[in-house]
């Protein structure tokens, strides 16, 4: 059984550079999240997909970012022109309704660990 | 206005004792759920525990332990037992409605364990 993974863990790029992260959530997992962590933060959420349908987006979420499901398996998160501002751990998250209790638990993969010099 | 509240950033605890971690929330939606998770320094988010808030019994998973006062709107961790593998950061998160689309996390507190 296997989790959420991300890759790469680590990415340190140079301002201006585009970078692309991908998160492949847990098999039968049919949500998938995007969210971004600085230091000394929670988790904020920047959007949420439902098979491959993007269904919500934040503020947070830049005309620089963009994010694709396009089979509704794995998930690509891509910052164009990076700024020192996007350095940040970018967390990724799956789920999929228990339909017993009715909830919904996301569950983490370890991050891509964004540095922009 | 902040949707979770944790108001301890830091919390110290013995070895084999237990620990209660605060977390507050705010909502008017009467459906909703509440997580606990645990951010190692290796950065992944594990999943802990979760209350409904229709749940009628604080929901309990090993050594952990959600006291639900739902008028005070309070879900605090208690963990009990603690060991030298606890010492991490703990978030507190909230999905509002049925079935939410995405958590709001608190800012976290840092429990260290002393051996």
């Amino acid at each position: 059984d296997t989790g959420v993974s991300q890759d790469p863990r680590h990415k340190i790029t140079k301002r201006g550079q585009n970078v692309t992260f991908r998160c492949d959530p847990i098999s039968e997992h049919n949500r998938l999240y995007w969210y971004r962590q600085t230091l000394g933060q929670g988790p904020e959420f920047l959007t949420y997909f439902q098979n491959e349908a993007q269904l919500e987006k934040s503020r947070l979420l830049s005309d620089r970012f963009s994010a694709e499901r396009p089979k509704g398996s794995f998930s690509t998160l891509e910052i164009q022109r990076t700024e020192q501002g996007d350095s940040a751990m970018y967390l990724c998250a799956s789920s999929a309704r228990d339909r017993g209790t009715s909830t919904d638990t996301q569950y983490f993969g370890p991050g891509t660990r964004l540095t922009v010099l | 206005a902040q949707k979770i509240t944790q108001t301890q950033p830091g919390m110290f605890v013995q070895e084999k004792e237990a620990v209660t971690l605060d977390c507050t929330y705010d909502t008017s939606d009467p459906s909703y759920g509440l997580f606990w998770y645990k951010q190692p320094s290796s950065g992944e988010m594990i999943f802990l525990i979760y209350q409904g808030s229709y749940d009628q019994q604080n929901a309990t998973e090993g050594r952990y332990s959600l006291n639900f006062q739902k008028a005070r709107k309070s879900a605090n961790l208690v963990i009990s037992a603690s060991q030298l593998g606890d010492s991490a950061m703990y978030f507190c998160a909230m999905r509002e409605g049925n079935y939410g689309q995405n958590f709001v996390f608190g800012p976290g507190t840092r429990l260290s364990v002393l051996p």
